[in-house]
């Protein structure tokens, strides 16, 4: 059974400084991982998918790294803002759609 | 479009009554899900339909839960009896593809006393 951890599951930071979030997984025959953002009392938005073929992925300040063999993802962002301050959840899809969800780690990013 | 829709908002009701969560998904997205949330035991796929169809349920906790999706713009997720322990927001999210991005609802807010 796939199992997702996301560590730290807290952490905060100044503004505009650089971070990583990581994420690790036991099962490495994923189709797909992806990365969410889930602000208090909303639903998840999909921030990067990244396939199994790839690497990484980059939207904006926004990069999401992939090591299948080792089971490991990392979501970078740079230059922090206060507006970044939200939970971030990876989640890996093993068999089409059916996707195994971390803990979380919720980040607060102070001015 | 105006993404994926979950009424109620927030549902507050007794232990041992009916609780029923609707969802609208995203038009033209062929397959909805829904998920429960939890502190205990995070975000869980409780099941997930394709045209409709549910293809496959193994996530749903008991007999006490059912889902159904009679048309395409519409799936609900039904507990009874409800317990406490049901507490918890449940998600529902469609997605145009296989293996694509879903785009979630805000969720139900649940709390069975």
């Amino acid at each position: 059974k796939q199992e997702v951890t996301q560590i730290p599951a807290a952490l905060s930071v100044p503004e505009g400084e650089n971070l990583v979030l990581n994420c690790s997984f036991t099962d490495s025959a994923i189709y797909n991982l992806q990365w969410f953002r889930q602000d208090p009392g909303k639903g998840l938005t999909s921030l990067l998918l990244i396939q199994s073929s790839q690497r990484e992925q980059t939207s904006g300040r926004l990069n999401a790294s992939l090591d299948k063999s080792s089971g490991r993802s990392t979501l970078y962002i740079a230059a922090s803002q206060p507006g970044d301050s939200a939970t971030y959840l990876c989640a890996v899809d093993n068999a089409g759609n059916m996707l195994t969800f971390g803990g979380g780690t919720r980040l607060m990013v102070k001015p | 479009d105006a993404g994926v829709i979950q009424s109620p908002r927030h549902e507050v009701t007794e232990m041992g009554q009916e609780v029923t969560l609707r969802c609208k998904p995203i038009s033209g997205h062929d397959y909805l899900f829904w998920y429960r949330q939890t502190m205990m035991r995070g975000l869980e796929l409780l099941i997930y339909f394709n045209n409709n169809v549910p293809i496959d349920d193994s996530g749903m906790p008991e007999d006490r839960f059912s889902a159904k999706m009679p048309n395409a713009s519409f799936s609900t997720l039904k507990i009874q009896p409800s317990e406490p322990r049901d507490s918890a927001v449940y998600f529902c999210a469609s997605s145009p593809i296989l293996q694509g991005k879903e785009h979630f609802g805000d969720g139900t807010r649940l709390s069975i006393l």
